[in-house]
């Protein structure tokens, strides 16, 4: 099966522009995961979808972060505007089950590389 | 709240030398645990899952880790890792009720030497 699609793979921006990133997750799966990864640190939820819904974005800094998943399907994160501490690898990833699901495997997608000048 | 500690960021070791990356996790209730891999440029992968049942979990590639409750560790060990094993490795941890939300550490590069 194909796996978590991810793109741009690479986006260099100036701060104060905006940006966006887009995923499609493994297909029939419920629950969607954004994650930022800054260089060093381990990935970070910003926000978790089951289906077009929101279950958590309490870590989503919503001045300037947004996401959708319109459909249940596809999902894209925008940041407006953009700031050097926002250079980092935005994760996407996917899991079978809704968040009280039995299961728990998370798959995740190549990433986008953000690098805010 | 959950937090997951790895205290080692790098591990340098040479090719068919045992490893040992650790990891401490700290919850108040129950727990599951997961190692991920991520090599250059890539997403992660999951590497082993603790989710219940037998504490000692396995990989296909012959890494294995022990989920050991009292001294809330989750230890990954490989008995003679190779050139390929070279990656940054993850150990995160979820709790029953927690709606899927991981909480990863901050990673061990694993760096393999001839």
């Amino acid at each position: 099966e194909a796996g978590v699609a991810q793109s741009p793979r690479y986006k260099i921006i100036e701060k104060r522009q905006s940006v966006a990133f887009w995923c499609n997750p493994i297909s029939g799966h419920a629950t969607l995961y954004w994650y930022q990864q800054i260089l060093g640190q381990g990935p970070k939820l910003l926000i978790q979808f089951q289906n077009n819904g929101v279950v958590d974005d309490s870590q989503l800094p919503k001045d300037r972060f947004s996401a959708e998943r319109l459909k249940g399907v596809d999902s894209t994160l925008k940041i407006q505007p953009a700031k050097l501490e926002d250079s980092a690898v935005y994760l996407c990833a996917s899991s079978p089950g809704g968040a009280g699901g039995a299961t728990y495997e998370q798959y995740f997608g190549p990433g986008t590389r953000l690098t805010v000048t | 709240a959950q937090s997951v500690t790895q205290l080692d960021s790098q591990v340098p070791v040479f090719e068919e030398a045992p490893v040992e990356l650790r990891c401490n996790y700290s919850s108040s209730v129950s727990v599951y645990l997961f190692w991920y891999v991520q090599y250059p440029n890539q997403g992660l992968q999951l590497l082993l899952k603790y989710l219940s049942g037998s504490t000692l979990v396995k990989s296909i590639n012959g890494f294995e880790a022990e989920f050991n409750k009292s001294q809330t560790s989750f230890h990954l060990r490989k008995p003679s890792v190779h050139i390929s094993d070279t990656a940054e490795y993850f150990c995160a941890v979820t709790f029953t009720g927690g709606g899927n939300k991981l909480t990863f550490g901050t990673g061990t590069q694993l760096k393999v030497e001839l």
